[in-house]
């Protein structure tokens, strides 16, 4: 079945470092790929979606490519602030899934330094 | 800007009673989800339905049901709790079913004592 693998439970960053969070997934079909982000109190949003292999997804300054040969899904933020402190999830979205088409990753929680 | 609510934002309550939280999304969408998330923060899809059309992750206990009035309304009921029910409950909306950007509400907080 589908998968998505995210290794990093937490990444401690200061204000302006650079950011990385490791993305892989699993799956017989072409997916669509995510990215979620959940803020203290409230439920995952949206950051970025990409629908087509070797394309970029990029928002508020967040970045991932679909690797397709390597079946990754980075998520990369040249400078991070305080305020991307939240849980980033890698998700993978699959029509033929029977329930939900959304598989999430672990989650990574972002906790950034003025 | 919200557009999935869910009442209430936290519950207590005590192992064997019966406990219903609400669902309401202004999106016009079709299909809506009912999640679990545990205290790592992992998020596991429980119900999705769509056009009375309700599909269960088969891991789902039995005393878990979701009761829809509308397209625009998802409950979720809880028939006799135990503790390992504690946990964050998201509501989410799609557009359609196989639509796969979904929109979340702010999670309802079940605590079983």
């Amino acid at each position: 079945g589908d998968s998505v693998t995210q290794m990093q439970g937490q990444v401690t960053l200061s204000e302006d470092d650079f950011l990385f969070i490791n993305c892989t997934y699993s799956t017989t079909w072409y997916p669509t790929l995510f990215w979620y982000v959940q803020y203290p109190g409230e439920g995952p949003q949206l950051l970025l979606k990409v629908t087509t292999a070797n394309n970029k997804g990029i928002s508020r300054g967040f970045e991932a490519t679909y690797d397709k040969r390597t079946t990754s899904f980075h998520l990369q933020k040249a400078s991070v602030q305080e305020s991307d402190s939240a849980v980033y999830y890698c998700v993978l979205g699959d029509e033929t899934q029977v329930v939900g088409q959304l598989t999430f990753g672990s989650g990574t929680r972002l906790q950034v330094y003025a | 800007e919200t557009a999935v609510f869910q009442t209430p934002n936290y519950h207590v309550t005590q192992v064997g009673n019966e406990v219903s939280f609400n669902c309401k999304q202004t999106l016009g969408h079709d299909t809506m989800y009912w999640y679990k998330q545990d205290s790592k923060k992992l998020l596991k899809i429980m119900f999705s339905y769509n056009n009375k059309q309700l599909i269960v992750n088969e891991t789902v206990p039995r005393r878990f049901s979701p009761q829809s009035s509308d397209k625009a309304h998802l409950n979720l009921r809880i028939k006799s709790v135990e503790p390992e029910d504690s946990a964050v409950y998201l509501c989410a909306s799609s557009s359609r079913l196989g639509e796969d950007t979904q929109y979340f509400g702010p999670g309802t907080r079940l605590l079983v004592l």
